[in-house]
C-alpha cells in the first residue's frame, strides 16, 4: 500500500539555521499538507498546497516557512531561522482529493538548541 | 474557526474491555478523521467517517453529522491498542484539519 514518506525522521539544529524537511507523498495525491505537532500537544495544521501554490495557511505559517514542490515528487517545507519554539514533530500528509482521506507520513522531529 | 471536543481525556481499562470516545465540533464539516498515534508518533488512519457508520475488526465509528458528533468504539481492548486517538475535521471551504486534543488510552494486561 503506498505510503507518504519523510525525511529526516530526525534533526538537530542550532537556533538560527535553516532547516529543510522532506516529504514523498502519495503519487497519485494532488492536495499536500504540513502540520505540527509540539510535545505533548494537539497537532496543528501548518499549510495546504495545491496546483503548485498555497492554498491555505494556518497563523502559524509565517514568513519564516515556505514550502515547494521542487519536482515531480517531493514536497519540502523550509523554516528559514529556526527558533527554540519550532521544536516539534513535523507531520506531511497527502490526499486525492480535498474532502478525501488525509494519511500522514511519520513525522520528522525537529529538536532546536 | 471550527473547535474539536473530545471526550475523555484520559481512560485506563483492562484489557477485554469495551470503550466509547466521544468528538464533538461546533460547525458543520465535510471530513471527519479518526487516527491512532502510537508510541513512536505516527499518526495511524483508522476512519475517514464525515457521517454514517464504519467498522474495521474491533473498531467502529459512527458519525451524527446534523448534531455535530463522533463516536468511536473499541472492543475487545489489547494493550497494543494503547496511545492516544485523535479525532480531527475540516469545515466546508477549509483544507485543513482541526484536530482535538485527543484520549489518551491505556490498556492494562
Amino acid at each position: 500500500e503506498p505510503e507518504v514518506t519523510q525525511t529526516p525522521s530526525h534533526q538537530v539544529t542550532q537556533m538560527g539555521q535553516e532547516v529543510i524537511l522532506r516529504c514523498v507523498p502519495i503519487s497519485n495525491h494532488l492536495y499536500f499538507y504540513w502540520y505540527r505537532q509540539i510535545l505533548g500537544q494537539k497537532v496543528e495544521f501548518l499549510v495546504s498546497f495545491y496546483n503548485n501554490e498555497i492554498s491555505e495557511k494556518s497563523e502559524i505559517f509565517d514568513d519564516q516557512f515556505s514550502v515547494e514542490r521542487p519536482d515531480g515528487s517531493n514536497f519540502t517545507l523550509k523554516i528559514r531561522s529556526t527558533k527554540l519554539e519550532d521544536s516539534a514533530m513535523y507531520f506531511c500528509a497527502s490526499s486525492r482529493d480535498i474532502e478525501e482521506t488525509q494519511y500522514f507520513g511519520p513525522g520528522t522531529r525537529l529538536l532546536v538548541l | 474557526g471550527i473547535q474539536v471536543e473530545q471526550s475523555p481525556p484520559d481512560l485506563i481499562l483492562q484489557e477485554g474491555a469495551n470503550s466509547t470516545l466521544r468528538c464533538n465540533f461546533s460547525d458543520s464539516v465535510n471530513n471527519l478523521q479518526w487516527f491512532h498515534q502510537n508510541p513512536w508518533g505516527q499518526l495511524i488512519n483508522l476512519f475517514y467517517i464525515p457521517s454514517g457508520t464504519k467498522q474495521n475488526g474491533r473498531l467502529s465509528a459512527t458519525t451524527v453529522a446534523t448534531e455535530r458528533y463522533s463516536l468511536l468504539y473499541i472492543s475487545s481492548s489489547q494493550t497494543t491498542d494503547s496511545g492516544v486517538y485523535f479525532c480531527a475535521v475540516c469545515a466546508p471551504g477549509a483544507d485543513g484539519l482541526t484536530f482535538g486534543k485527543g484520549t489518551h488510552l491505556i490498556i492494562q494486561p
